[in-house]
């Protein structure tokens, strides 16, 4: 298993211009997360998915938009990037044994997002 | 709110002895406790986790203890080698029973050779 990974690694965008971060899991985790980090802080919840189709927003949704398509795909879209979305993005994906909500999340290696 | 975090941000220890970085959190609700590892460049590496039906759970050189009392989480490394050189991030389960994580700040852990 290649477990998850992210695309692309770096990115350096202007202010105003979209892009959308890639996140594919191959574990058949029906759950999946989007954090951003930024420097000599912790991880923030942007935005999780329980299962394909459904959606929910994290700690600091604003700026950012997701879609749970399939099971293994969690893109993440920035519209209208601003320096203050310059952070570095880690997707993640777990599946909660029987009973349970709450369990081990495995991480991507991240995208180093800058936006000037 | 919520809100997980760290004792000290940067710990400093001689290669071989032991590690403790200690960890607060605030929902007494909480079920579910994660330490995480990061390198530089790198993403959360799992370490170790523990549910709030245990005080105690070890792994191979780590053991994580809860204490539910003083909703307290502790991260102890034995006999710390130069390969343990990074971050440690521990993290608790949010409320409202919807599989999320609430982070801490992270320790930085210095192994002096």
């Amino acid at each position: 298993n290649a477990g998850v990974t992210q695309t692309p690694k770096f990115r350096i965008l202007k202010i105003g211009q979209s892009m959308t971060l890639q996140c594919t899991q191959d574990m058949n985790h029906n759950y999946m997360y989007w954090y951003r980090q930024d420097p000599g802080m912790g991880l923030k919840l942007i935005y999780y998915s329980v299962g394909a189709g459904i959606t929910d927003k994290g700690e600091v949704p604003n700026g950012y938009n997701v879609s749970r398509s399939t099971t293994e795909d969690f893109p993440l879209r920035l519209e209208l990037a601003a320096p203050s979305q310059t952070s570095v993005y880690f997707c993640a994906s777990s599946y909660p044994a029987l009973g349970l909500v709450t369990d081990t999340q495995y991480f991507g290696p991240g995208t180093r997002l800058t936006v000037l | 709110g919520e809100n997980v975090g760290l004792h000290l941000p940067t710990l400093s220890v001689q290669e071989g002895d032991n590690s403790i970085i200690n960890c607060a959190y605030s929902n007494s609700a909480s079920d579910y406790f994660i330490w995480y590892k990061q390198e530089s460049g790198k993403g959360p590496q799992f370490i170790i986790d523990i549910r709030s039906n245990m005080d105690k759970r070890q792994g191979q050189r780590v053991t994580v203890l809860l204490n539910k009392t003083v909703k307290h989480l502790s991260l102890q490394i034995a006999a710390t080698q130069p390969g343990d050189s990074a971050v440690y991030f521990c993290a608790a389960e949010g409320s409202g029973n919807t599989g999320k994580l609430i982070f801490g700040q992270g320790t930085t852990l210095q192994v002096k050779p």
